[in-house]
Order: C-alpha cells, then structure tokens, then sequence
C-alpha cells in the first residue's frame, strides 16, 4: 500500500541553525502539505503546496520557512533559523485528484527539538 | 472560518465498553468533517471521512460516527472498545478552499483499561 515516508523521524538542532525536513508524497498525488504538532496541543496547518507553488500558508508559516518539491519526488520543508519554539512534530500529507473529498494522506512525522 | 471543539481531553474506558467521543463543529454550510486517530509515536490515520448522504458512516477498525446538523456534531462511537485502540483521536474540518487544508480539535485522549 503507499504511503508517505519522512525523514528523519528524529532531528535535533541547535537554536538558529537551519533544518531540512524530507517527505515523499504518494507518487501520484498532486497536493502536498506540512502540519506541526507542538507536544500537547492539536495539529496546525503551515502550508500547502500544488502546481510548484503555495496554494495557502498559515500565519505560522513566515518568512523562516520555505518549501520545495527539488525533484518531483521529494517535498522539504526548512527552517532557515531555527528557534526554541519551533520545536513540534512535523507532518507530511498529500491527496490526490482535486475534490474536497480526496483524503489527506499523512506521514508519520518528524519531531523537531530544537536546543 | 470553520473549527471543530473536541470537549473531552481524557477518556478512560474498559474493555468491552462502549465508547462516543464528542466533536462539534463551527461552520455555516455543510462541512466535511473526519475523524483521525493517532497512536503513540505515530502518524494520522483516517478513520472516517463525511460529506454529504447518510448521516451515519461506517470507517475502519469497528468505528462509526454520526453527523447531526441539529446539534452541529460529529460523535464517533464504538460498540466495544479493545485495548489497541488506545490513541489520541482528533476530530477535523475540512476548509473548502481550494487549497483544502485540515483543521484539528484539540483531541480526546482515551484510555482503556483491562
């Protein structure tokens, strides 16, 4: 069955460095997104992703962050200075076709310390 | 814009009971509504998904919940809990853009005790 993949599962870093979070998107899919989940609190959108550009990004989503589909496959996330709150889990999702109703696919995250 | 309210943080269960977590949402059209689960270390699950028809749909893993636009709900319940299903479990909304990113409850954590 496929599946979205993530990598690292677990990454630390340093405050102010820049992290590069990996995801491989159902082959077929057309759609990509990026969640975080702050230990204990409810997942939050950042951004989504179609056609090679954002189609919405959340007010969390600010200029620290970019995201890149490099090579058709892969889809990062990075964080070019990392702060004490960015620590939280990362979720990788995508969908296929266009419709409300296709589902969200997730990965099974990156969880983010950041020291 | 649309939110889902999950009022439950913790549920504790036994096994063999039944189960309902609650989930109410706020958005003035038809929303679609899911219900993902989420295990220890895990990623998101879909459980069940609504749209539009029978207000009563049938997901994975025994699950099942049921739409009430009266009562602007989304409950998922479970005849008979088993001890695997020990998650967190999130309630979301769906932002009818085009973009259609999801919105989260805060999720009910439920326990199940032997």
């Amino acid at each position: 069955e496929p599946e979205v993949t993530q990598t690292p599962s677990h990454q630390v870093t340093q405050m102010g460095q820049e992290v590069i979070l990996r995801c491989v998107p159902i082959s077929n899919h057309l759609y990509f997104y990026w969640y975080r989940q702050i230990l204990g609190q409810k997942v939050e959108f950042l951004v989504s992703f179609y056609n090679n550009e954002i189609s919405e990004k959340s007010e969390i989503f600010d200029d620290q962050f970019s995201v890149e589909r490099p090579d058709g496959s892969n889809f990062t996330l990075k964080i070019r200075s990392t702060k004490l709150e960015d620590s939280a889990m990362y979720f990788c999702a995508s969908r296929g076709g266009q419709g409300n109703f296709n589902e969200q696919f997730f990965g099974p995250g990156t969880r983010l310390t950041v020291l | 814009a649309q939110s889902v309210t999950q009022p439950d943080i913790h549920i504790t269960v036994s096994e063999g009971a039944s189960l309902e977590l609650r989930c109410n949402y706020s958005y003035g059209a038809t929303p679609y509504l899911f219900w993902y689960v989420q295990s220890p270390g895990q990623g998101l699950q879909l459980l069940l998904k609504y749209f539009s028809g029978d207000t009563l749909v049938q997901g994975i893993k025994g699950f099942e919940a049921e739409f009430k636009r009266s009562q602007s709900s989304f409950n998922l319940r479970k005849p008979s809990v088993h001890w695997s299903d020990a998650a967190e479990y999130f309630c979301a909304v769906i932002n009818t853009g085009t973009a259609s990113k999801l919105t989260f409850g805060t999720g009910t954590r439920l326990q199940v005790t032997l």
